[in-house]
């Protein structure tokens, strides 16, 4: 089983800030990881696909990159919206595995 | 739009079969994608639970396999879970989604329904 390793697990960040997320694949994935975003009471939503690829009607300041076991998301310049668990996800091989989570605060 | 959305009791007792039902709206099941099950205990993470294709072929966490029976039924347009033997841990907000299958993402979502295993 491919285990994802987020970093951090929780994160306080001030409204305009950069936020960086690393989800860390104890195997290569090549591309196959995505992002979610999970709100309180809500169902996760897709964020970015592929490592990199946006989504549409994903707001721009929603970033991700790497490949192989390392990746990163990076939200550009914080809104209050963005109060939220983030969750990396890999869907390389069986069984398809997510990363723990990382819930971000807004200050 | 494609929508899910999960059906099925809120409370089984242990020892029995969990069965829950997704409904698909917006996209015929039988185009394509493969369809599957997520669930997330409270306070807790992610864990995929398995998926479905519409011609009945599935894939299972191992984790779960024993206990794990995924269905479709393309004439109501829907898929369901069916999950034996639970326990206390078994309690969990179960989501459905459309699953991209091998290298693909979870593009769409139902709500959730949250489970819970208790006498």
């Amino acid at each position: 089983e491919i285990v994802l390793t987020q970093s951090p697990d929780f994160q306080s960040v001030t409204p305009k800030e950069k936020v960086t997320i690393t989800c860390r694949a104890s195997q290569s994935i090549g591309s196959s990881l995505h992002w979610y975003q999970q709100k309180p009471d809500q169902s996760p939503k897709l964020l970015i696909k592929y490592a990199s690829q946006s989504i549409s009607g994903v707001p721009s300041r929603f970033s991700g990159s790497g490949s192989g076991t390392d990746f990163t998301l990076t939200i550009n310049s914080l809104e209050a919206e963005d109060a939220a668990t983030y969750y990396c996800h890999q869907s390389s091989s069986l069984p398809f595995t997510f990363g723990g989570g990382t819930k971000v605060e807004i200050k | 739009q494609v929508q899910l959305q999960e059906s099925g009791p809120g409370l089984v007792k242990p020892s029995e079969t969990l069965s829950l039902t997704c409904a698909v709206s917006g996209y015929s099941i039988s185009s394509g994608y493969y369809w599957g099950w997520i669930r997330q205990p409270p306070g807790k993470g992610l864990e995929w639970i398995g998926s479905i294709y519409h011609s009945g072929s599935t894939y299972y966490n191992p984790s779960l396999k024993s206990r794990v029976t995924i269905s479709v039924d393309t004439s109501k347009n829907q898929f369901s879970l069916k999950l034996s033997s639970v326990t206390a841990a078994d309690t969990a907000v179960y989501y459905c989604a459309r699953d991209g299958g091998f290298y693909g993402d979870f593009d769409y979502w139902g709500q959730g329904t949250l489970v819970t295993v208790s006498s």
